[in-house]
């Protein structure tokens, strides 16, 4: 069983619609990644959280929004988003570090934008 | 751009056989590297790593060796079983660039009975 656990496991939304995102781990990780992930095709990054704080943002429309409310939790915004945004949102975890290490990935949300 | 890629989009291996899965990658200053299995359904599960210091690793039942004057990673599963079954993606860091682990495209193993 993985120990990154998210909700919900499936999101369907409207394109005016706001909803969130969540994920949770307890391995004491103070790192924390959203990827997202097209049908058939490798993971790709979103953002990345290090001890709570925003260190990376891959150009991500604004759209999407992250949170990290503790060391624990993070959370995805999701607010007028479009089709192509349909995807599975995968939240990952790792010991921070100079290197990125070993990553540790929840099941995913798969997102669909009608 | 640089990128991490695969050779074979799809492997299909007989039950008890070993695999092999190839990855090429570009970037001269990529200094680790990891494979990742992913099942239908799931997120991507960490298999085996190897840091740019070394050229071979061993798991339970897999290997992974690192050739890096032709810049080549693969993977190596020793007789192959069912629940192989499954996308493998290599994954790179590179050195200095600390939180972007780039994926690989993947590569589908289908093992047969």
């Amino acid at each position: 069983d993985t120990e990154v656990t998210q909700t919900p496991k499936h999101l369907v939304m409207g394109m005016t619609n706001k909803k969130s995102l969540k994920c949770e781990q307890h391995m004491g990780h103070r790192a924390m990644y959203w990827y997202k992930q097209k049908a058939k095709k490798p993971p790709e990054l979103m953002f990345v959280y290090s001890y709570e704080k925003l260190s990376i943002n891959e150009s991500v429309p604004s759209r999407f929004s992250p949170e990290c409310p503790n060391s624990s939790l993070l959370n995805l915004h999701l607010h007028a988003l479009q089709p192509e945004d349909s995807a599975l949102y995968l939240c990952a975890s790792s010991h921070s570090g100079a290197l990125t290490g070993e990553l540790f990935f929840g099941e995913g949300s798969r997102l669909t934008v009608l | 751009g640089e990128s991490v890629g695969l050779h074979l989009p799809t492997l299909s291996v007989q039950e008890g056989d070993n695999s092999i899965i190839n990855c090429a990658y570009s970037n001269s200053a990529s200094d680790y590297f990891i494979w990742y299995k992913q099942e239908s359904g799931k997120g991507p599960q960490f298999i085996i790593d190897i840091r740019s210091n070394m050229d071979k690793r061993q798991g339970q039942r897999v290997t992974v060796l690192l050739n890096k004057t032709v810049k080549h990673l693969s993977l190596q599963i020793a007789a192959t079983q069912p629940g192989d079954s499954a996308v493998y993606f290599c994954a790179e860091n590179i050195l200095g660039s600390w939180g972007k682990l780039q994926f690989g495209a993947g590569t589908q193993v289908v093992v047969t009975p």
